[in-house]
């Protein structure tokens, strides 16, 4: 049973270029999350994903980011227009589709981004 | 709104108990969880406890939940060099949204 993979695990860039992430869940799992985490900091939610709907989305999103899950299965991640805040860890997450303790987030290595 | 609190950093000798603290504030969490976090890696899913639980036991992991006190806590019993992590508690309201809202975590720093 793999786990929730991502790629890249990192990615430098410099300011103002356009950068994308790539999460595969695990099987079968029908909700998909990204989150972004800064040094010393706990994950802060970014979106979620049921099959391909976009349900939830953050404040933190701003417009520059954009997600997408267009078949349901894998998701990217876009930053356009980079700039040094967003170096930060991505973190993506999947759950199975149901309620309460079905619905645990189980998270991928993530993928860290260092904006120069 | 959402908040949730952790101490910052926790050493304690190898084979004691170690304890970790949470508050938090959503009177409506249903699901709390706690996830270790390895340099450089994603986060590990330990263990969860539903609100109308108090305690919850797995193997050297127990969780404790005081609901009035918006109180959760981690005991790791006979604490191992390879428990050396960030551990980060978060909650999940009973609102629809699935959105978990993450502490700022507790780095445990295990002495041999």
């Amino acid at each position: 049973d793999t786990g929730v993979s991502q790629d890249p695990r990192h990615k430098i860039t410099k300011r103002g270029q356009n950068v994308t992430f790539r999460c595969d869940p695990i099987s079968e799992h029908n909700r998909l999350y990204w989150y972004r985490q800064t040094l010393g900091q706990g994950p802060e939610f970014l979106t979620y994903f049921q099959n391909e709907a976009q349900l939830e989305k953050s404040r933190l999103l701003s417009d520059r980011f954009s997600a997408e899950r267009p078949k349901g299965s894998f998701s990217t991640l876009e930053i356009q227009r980079t700039e040094q805040g967003d170096s930060a860890m991505y973190l993506c997450a999947s759950s199975p589709m149901g309620s309460g303790a079905e619905d645990t987030q189980y998270f991928g290595p993530g993928t860290r981004l260092t904006v120069l | 709104g959402e908040d949730v609190e952790q101490s910052l950093f926790l050493s304690v000798r190898e084979g004691d108990s170690s304890v970790i603290n949470c508050t938090y504030t959503d009177s409506s969490s249903t699901y709390l969880y706690w996830y270790k976090q390895e340099p450089g890696a994603g986060l590990q899913l330990l263990t969860y406890i539903f609100s109308n639980m108090d305690m919850k036991q797995d193997q050297r992991l127990t969780v404790l939940l005081n609901k009035k006190d918006k109180h959760l806590s981690l005991r790791i019993a006979d604490t191992q060099t390879g428990d050396s992590a960030i551990y980060f508690c978060a909650e999940r309201p009973d609102t629809g949204r699935r959105a978990l809202t993450f502490g700022s975590g507790t780095r445990l720093q295990v002495q041999p």
